[in-house]
């Protein structure tokens, strides 16, 4: 089955700055793949995703890059507030099942 | 309001005891997925099912059961052969499956195992 691997599980920056969270996955059949935040006590919920059709996706201050060929994908958060302080959670769809990668924390300090 | 709607939202239960854990929603979703939370380990998925009187195992079904009699409910099990029962359980739905959709999650439920 699909394994997803996620870094670096811990990220701290400060507000202003960038921040960049890496997944790879290991099933070259996956073709969806997601973007969950999940802040503090409160359920996951999708900030973006991106399919295998597409090489990169952009939403205000967040981005999705996609390799294929290196079976990996990252998320790119610009000018990061400190609300987006949260667990992010990056994950690959293969054979109608999701599988998630094991997150990263990220703090923004302000 | 409505969408993914799970009980209890915390349960504490002894050692050796089946817990069953509620998942309902009105979101006309065809898929529905059971997910493991622990610190440090990300969301594994127990169980999911893409259309009634259907499910599949996850990476982690051993120790858990589910049914899905009607597409609006996904209750999930928890039984005494599960080892280390204590986490946070997320249910979750989408429209079509995951292949192509997004999912949208319950609450979860904390289960303690005392």
């Amino acid at each position: 089955g699909e394994n997803v691997e996620q870094h670096p599980s811990t990220l701290s920056v400060q507000e202003g700055d960038s921040a960049v969270i890496k997944c790879t996955y290991s099933d070259s059949a996956s073709n969806y793949f997601p973007w969950y935040k999940q802040e503090l006590g409160k359920r996951p919920q999708l900030i973006i995703d991106i399919r295998s059709n597409v090489g990169e996706k952009k939403d205000q201050r967040i981005a999705v890059t996609l390799n294929k060929t290196a079976k990996h994908f990252s998320l790119h958060i610009t000018e990061t507030q400190p609300e987006d302080s949260a667990v992010y959670f990056c994950a690959a769809t293969f054979d109608n099942d999701m599988r998630f990668g094991a997150g990263t924390r990220l703090t923004v300090k302000p | 309001d409505g969408g993914i709607t799970q009980s209890p939202k915390y349960l504490f239960r002894k050692e050796g005891q089946n817990v069953t854990l509620s998942c309902e929603q009105n979101l006309n979703h065809d898929a529905m997925y059971w997910y493991r939370q622990d610190p440090g380990q990300g969301l594994r998925l127990i169980y999911y099912s893409q259309i009634v009187n259907d499910f599949q195992k996850g990476d982690i079904a051993e120790g858990y059961s589910v049914s899905r009699e009607k597409k609006e409910s996904f209750p999930l099990t928890v039984t005494s052969a599960q080892k280390n029962p204590t986490a946070f359980y997320l249910c979750a739905g989408s429209i079509r499956t995951a292949n192509t959709g997004e999912l949208f999650f319950g609450e979860g439920s904390r289960l303690t195992v005392l």
